[in-house]
Formats: structure tokens, sequence, C-alpha cells
């Protein structure tokens, strides 16, 4: 593909509500990243897949918040019962490599939640 | 750790000024050390790189420095123009190889 594609861009939702936010990496990279972005706020780093391996998840802040991954292509990041606190931009990125070799990360445009 | 602190968090120039931006880290095994620009709305998107065994890269009006044994780099941007006005964010590979992110810098370009 072209890039990250990311869906929904925008997702309004219930405290209480669970969400689903997918990422569509770009053809080949074998890392996927997830990161959270808060309002005027850096990158926080959610969880790692890299190939085959168990992904690093000592990012992700609760065990409400999980991810899955299909080989090297297609994640899904699954919020359940959200909170006021989740609302954030939620930003995928895939590299080429992963490990020593981790470069250039290439973002999507982000799914922006919000939770009343 | 991993952490990396970014300063200042808000950068104001005018036009044609120079802009410095500066990050220090503290995990030794970082070997990594790239800057992504985000303009309003958008993604971030690499601009510049350094891996440890240089001291210093160039491209055009942007440059980065890295002192290893300080642990802290920098990003300078010249001849600055109101197109870079964005939030600019430094980020490093430590040990663990997951990309730890600042908090970032705005950076207002007065025409």
């Amino acid at each position: 593909g072209a890039g990250v594609s990311q869906s929904p861009s925008n997702k309004v939702t219930e405290k209480g509500k669970d969400v689903e936010l997918r990422c569509d990496p770009i053809s080949g990279h074998t890392a996927l990243y997830w990161y959270r972005q808060r309002l005027g706020q850096g990158l926080e780093f959610l969880i790692y897949f890299q190939g085959n391996s168990a992904p690093d998840k000592s990012g992700l802040p609760s065990d409400r918040f999980s991810a899955e991954r299909t080989g090297e292509s297609v994640s899904t990041l699954t919020i359940q019962r959200t909170q006021q606190e989740d609302s954030a931009v939620y930003l995928c990125a895939s590299s080429l490599t992963g490990g020593a070799g981790t470069g250039e990360l290439f973002f999507g445009e982000g799914s922006r939640l919000t939770v009343l | 750790g991993e952490n990396v602190e970014q300063h200042p968090s808000t950068l104001s120039v005018q036009e044609g000024d120079s802009a410095v931006i500066k990050c220090t880290y503290s995990d030794s095994a970082s070997n990594y050390f790239p800057w992504y620009k985000q303009e309003l709305g958008k993604r971030p998107q690499l601009i510049i790189d350094i891996r440890s065994n240089v001291g210093e890269k160039k491209d055009q009006r942007i440059a980065v420095t890295l002192n290893k044994t300080a642990k802290h780099f920098s990003l300078h941007i010249t001849e600055t123009q109101p197109e870079d006005s964005a939030v600019y964010f430094c980020a490093h590979r430590g040990g663990s190889y997951i990309p730890t992110f600042g908090r970032g810098t705005s950076l207002i370009v007065h025409p």
C-alpha cells in the first residue's frame, strides 16, 4: 500500500463501551507499533509487534487495553470499558525491520478517540 | 531507563532566525536518534536521523548533532521559514529497540 492506513479516523463513544481501532501497515514491514498521543503531549508507547515474536506489551496502561496482529499484516487495538482518560489520538506506525535494525517509523494519520 | 527529556516545550522565532531543540537521554545502549516533524493535524514524519557512529549530520537547513559522552543530541534549523512551524519530536532507540519519544517542541516561526 501507499502508506500506513488507520480506521476509523474519528470515533466518539460513551464511557463504558468497547472500541476497536484498526491499522494496516505498509506491505513488507515486519515491525508495527501503537502509540497514544494525548492533546498537546508526546507519543506514549503502547505495544510493539515484530514478525512472529511475542509482542512487547510493556506500554499498555491497563488490562482494558489489548492488541492483536495477524502475521505481518493488520493489527487491531481494543479498549474495553472505555474511560474519559482514554480520549486521545492513537497512532500506528510500521517499520521495515525491528530490533537492532529499527529505522524510520512510518505513521498512520491516527484514530482520534473521544470518550464522553 | 529509556526516558528522553526535550527542551524547550515551545520556541518562538522570527523568520530567518535559527532554532535549536535539545534532548537528553539516559540509556547508554542508545544508538539511533531520529527527529520527527508533526504539522497540525498531520502524522509525524521523519526529517533527519543520526546513528551513534557519527557526531553530526546535515541536510540542507537542518542538522543534528550528537554528544554520546554527555548523552544529548540537538536539532538545528537555520534560516527558519513559516512552513517550519510544527511540533518536533526527538526520539531514541535504546536497549529495548523500541523508539522512545520526547514530549515535543512547538516551533512557531513568525513571518
